[in-house]
């Protein structure tokens, strides 16, 4: 079946650091891609997506390339602040989202 | 509010009791999902409808959920004979179709006592 690995969290970031958060996934058929995030006390939020191999989701300063290739979907920002802090899903979808277990980002001032 | 409503909230249960919660997706779309999330795990996909046809059921489903959605509007999830282990967040989510961007309703988290 379908399946998503995320990298091992927390990932813990000064604020104005680089980060990289990297998804691999498997899926049947040609899957659109997400990433979702999970803030404290919140529902899941849509993130950013990308429909086709190349594409390039950005949202906030996030961003992520669909690389067909080698089916990863791996999530970057530049410059991380303290309001990012929470959890992030990467989620392939083909007749449905999967999820793995999130990656959870603390920044400290 | 044109987000996705699920009801109750919060719902507290003792063991064995039966349950059930509703979820409003955002209308005119035609996708309905139910996910499981406990604490620390991303969401466990439990069945999906295309309207009011139930196409998937997670393998992992016990026979004591069911789920229905009449007329392809509203749908709802009842779980009976209540167990411990089933105490987790209840997520709904819709999407216009397939591979459309899913929008998540804020959850019902269920507790069995």
């Amino acid at each position: 079946g379908d399946s998503v690995t995320q990298m091992e969290g927390p990932v813990t970031l000064s604020e104005e650091a680089f980060l990289t958060i990297n998804c691999t996934y498997t899926a049947t058929g040609y899957p659109s891609l997400f990433w979702y995030v999970q803030y404290p006390g919140e529902g899941l939020q849509l993130l950013l997506k990308a429909t086709k191999a190349d594409d390039k989701g950005s949202n906030k300063g996030f961003e992520a390339t669909y690389r067909k290739e080698t089916t990863s979907f791996h999530l970057e920002k530049g410059s991380v602040q303290v309001s990012d802090s929470a959890v992030y899903f990467c989620a392939p979808h083909t007749d449905k989202l999967i999820f793995g277990t999130g990656t959870r980002l603390q920044v400290f001032p | 509010d044109t987000g996705v409503s699920q009801n109750p909230r919060h719902k507290i249960t003792k063991r064995g009791q039966n349950v059930t919660f509703r979820c409003d997706p955002i209308s005119e779309h035609n996708r309905l999902y139910w996910y499981r999330q406990t604490l620390g795990q991303g969401p466990e996909f439990l069945t999906y409808f295309q309207n009011e046809a139930q196409l998937e059921k997670s393998r992992l489903l016990s026979d004591r959920f069911s789920a229905e959605r009449p007329k392809g509007s509203f749908s709802t999830l009842e779980i009976q004979r209540t167990e411990q282990g089933d105490s987790a967040m209840y997520l709904c989510a819709s999407s216009l179709d397939g591979r459309d961007v899913a929008f998540f309703g804020q959850g019902t988290r269920l507790t069995v006592v």
